[in-house]
């Protein structure tokens, strides 16, 4: 059975703070999705990771996989209100054929 | 706009009533899947399906039916609905599917919250 873990599950951080989440997962996959959902709202995509060793960026956020260590981490960099919101990762390795499991999210609440 | 198109967006049932979740994609996506998110709990996989056609089971597929009635649609159908169905439900599709991966990623429609009374 597929695990996806994320810690932490709750993030209150300052506002000009860095910090990262960590998305470990149980079974080899090559690919790897982050979303952002916001209170009351749909799941939208952050980052499609296809490889080993991929990193992404966008603002203050940047993504990393490591498929051999099965961790991928999302980075915060001088955290702003704005970015407050559920972040959840999810894998969809090739023998599940191709369905996504999720973690079960980190909720972030940046704080003037 | 391009995108899942999800109906309706809030829904209200008795025990033991019955009714279907909508749900098409204009994308040309092979699959198409059923999410149910609970608090603390993530999203789950209900159903899914990798083509027209086909549809198969997913992590909490008790008390649900769905059918896959054409590439673009794929509808969830509670037949009694019960108190533990009360969640928000997301559709969603890619172009995964028979040996090929979700490249482009995962689009999930706006949701709808069904509660069950």
């Amino acid at each position: 059975e597929l695990k996806v873990e994320q810690n932490p599950l709750f993030l209150s951080m300052q506002e000009g703070k860095n910090y990262t989440i960590y998305c470990n997962y149980s079974t080899t996959s090559d690919r790897l999705y982050w979303y952002r959902q916001d209170p009351g709202k749909s799941l939208e995509s952050l980052f499609v990771l296809l490889s080993n060793g991929a990193v992404k960026q966008e603002g203050r956020l940047m993504a990393s996989l490591d498929t051999k260590a099965r961790l991928s981490t999302l980075h915060i960099t001088a955290a702003v209100h704005d970015l407050s919101a559920t972040y959840f990762c999810a894998v969809d390795p090739d023998w599940s054929n191709y369905k996504l499991t999720f973690g079960k999210g980190t909720l972030l609440t940046v704080n003037p | 706009n391009a995108g899942v198109t999800q109906t309706p967006k809030f829904q209200v049932l008795k025990t033991g009533q019955s009714m279907t979740l909508q749900c098409a994609q204009d994308m040309n996506h092979n699959s198409m899947y059923w999410y149910r998110q609970d608090p603390g709990m993530g999203l789950r996989l209900i159903y899914y399906s990798a083509s027209e056609g086909t549809t198969d089971k997913g992590e909490v597929p008790n008390g649900y039916n769905v059918s896959r009635l054409n590439k673009r649609e794929f509808s969830l159908r509670l037949e009694s609905a019960a108190p533990s169905q009360t969640s928000v439900y997301f559709c969603a599709s890619s172009e995964a599917g028979h040996g090929r991966g979700a490249n482009y990623g995962y689009t999930f429609g706006s949701g709808t919250r069904l509660t069950v009374v």
